[in-house]
């Protein structure tokens, strides 16, 4: 049972440039969450999917910020014209459908300059 | 105020000593509650998950709720210089999204 799996593991882009996430879920997990974690805080919520359908986004995500799961497995963030602000490691997790426990990948660092 | 407090610490306890790490949180319609271990650079890992009031054991980890309170503990008997990390407490209403406390970090030296 091979676990959550992230790529990039870092990304150093420079202010204003567009960067993509992906993340690929536990094969069997219908549901997959973005998270977002700075330093010394602990992940904060971005959006989840259930199969294919995007149930819930935070307000958090803004309008730079756009996630897709085109045929419900793998994941896609997009962050366009990065900010310096949106450094953080970003953090994807994977459940079953009728399960509340959620299993993390390693997460993306980003370092925008 | 923060749906979920926790002290961020650090923590440091010698070889072999009980440590206790709490969280306390101020929406009644949180039911379920989990803890995770999160080692530097690295995704959180999770060690337990409950959701009802009472004490949950697995090895040298407890994990205890009091519903009334709007208080968790996790408690780690005999802990290890492997044990040191950052344990990350989370609770959800429901099936979704994960809010999380700040996180406890942890040192247990030889």
């Amino acid at each position: 049972d091979t676990g959550v799996s992230q790529d990039p593991r870092h990304k150093i882009t420079k202010r204003g440039q567009n960067v993509t996430f992906r993340c690929d879920p536990i094969s069997e997990h219908n549901r997959l969450y973005w998270y977002r974690q700075t330093l010394g805080q602990g992940p904060e919520f971005l959006t989840y999917f259930q199969n294919e359908a995007q149930l819930e986004k935070s307000r958090l995500l803004s309008d730079r910020f756009s996630a897709e799961r085109p045929k419900g497995s793998f994941s896609t963030l997009e962050i366009q014209r990065t900010e310096q602000g949106d450094s953080a490691m970003y953090l994807c997790a994977s459940s079953l459908v009728d399960r509340r426990e959620q299993f993390f990948g390693p997460g993306t660092r980003l370092t925008v300059l | 105020q923060k749906e979920v407090e926790q002290d961020p610490g650090p923590l440091s306890v010698p070889e072999g000593a009980i440590v206790s790490l709490n969280c306390t949180y101020s929406n009644s319609a949180f039911q379920y509650f989990m803890w995770y271990r999160q080692y530097s650079r690295k995704g959180p890992e999770l060690l337990m998950y409950t959701y009802s009031s009472g004490n949950k054991e697995d090895g040298r980890f407890t994990a205890q709720v009091d519903k009334s309170s709007k208080y968790i503990s996790l408690f780690i008997r005999d802990s290890q210089p492997s044990d040191s990390a950052t344990y990350l407490c989370a609770i959800t209403t429901s099936y979704g999204k994960l809010t999380f406390g700040q996180g406890t970090i942890l040192t247990v030296h030889p």
